[in-house]
């Protein structure tokens, strides 16, 4: 079985400033990990995903992650926040290939000060 | 090539009536997954269709059901509604089934039960 937990469900940053969500995650399989970013009245859109391979990947918008087997981990990081980035934001896990379903942490709402 | 797409987008219904979503895929994507959002919940797995049968389900009460056409058209349905059951309902597609890690996701339908 495979959970998720994003630490903070509200994060508040400054225009320019470090941008880290954070996400943990429970997985009796080695995981695919992903993280979503939602705008008001839309779906759901694909930032970035871990599946096989290199442990630091780049996704959309300049968003990155690293998934950190040890510490059960997958944060997302951006090194300079922009007024655009302000959205929901949602970690996903499933348990690899013909899994059968996703499960989804339950949101960080991004807030971005100028 | 056309996105996911979902409708209606708004939906009001009362308690008893019963809905029908409905879910246009990407061409070509022959899986199609149901999730429901709501704040308390989160985001959270209905069911996953493909080539017209049904997947892998998630844990809700036999009100909900869905199917899929041969051109992999899908609806959602909804009986007896409850208040609890407003939300917004999301489509996904994905070529394959089990495939999450390429799965794209439709604006939603926001279904409001009064």
């Amino acid at each position: 079985a495979q959970s998720v937990t994003q630490l903070g469900s509200h994060v508040s940053v400054s225009e320019g400033a470090l941008v880290l969500l954070r996400c943990n995650y429970s997985s009796s399989v080695p995981p695919y990990l992903f993280w979503y970013v939602q705008y008001p009245n839309q779906g759901l859109q694909l930032l970035l995903k871990y599946t096989t391979g290199a442990t630091l990947v780049k996704g959309i918008n300049g968003f990155e992650a690293e998934f950190k087997k040890s510490e059960t981990s997958f944060h997302l990081t951006k090194p300079s926040a922009h007024m655009s980035d302000a959205a929901e934001y949602f970690c996903a896990v499933s348990g690899g290939q013909g899994a059968q379903k996703l499960v989804f942490g339950q949101g960080t709402r991004l807030t971005i000060n100028p | 090539k056309a996105g996911v797409t979902q409708t209606p987008r708004y939906l009001i219904k009362t308690r008893g009536q019963q809905v029908t979503l409905s879910c246009s895929p990407i061409s070509g994507h022959r899986s199609v997954s149901w999730y429901q959002q709501t704040p308390g919940q989160g985001l959270q797995f209905l069911f996953e269709y493909f080539s017209e049968t049904q997947r892998n389900k998630g844990n809700f009460p036999g009100r909900f059901s869905g199917r899929q056409f041969s051109n992999s058209r899908s609806e959602m349905n909804v009986s007896t509604l409850e208040l609890g059951d407003s939300a917004l309902y999301l489509c996904a597609s994905s070529l394959v089934s089990g495939q999450w890690y390429e799965q794209f996701f439709g604006p939603g339908t926001r279904l409001t039960v009064l």
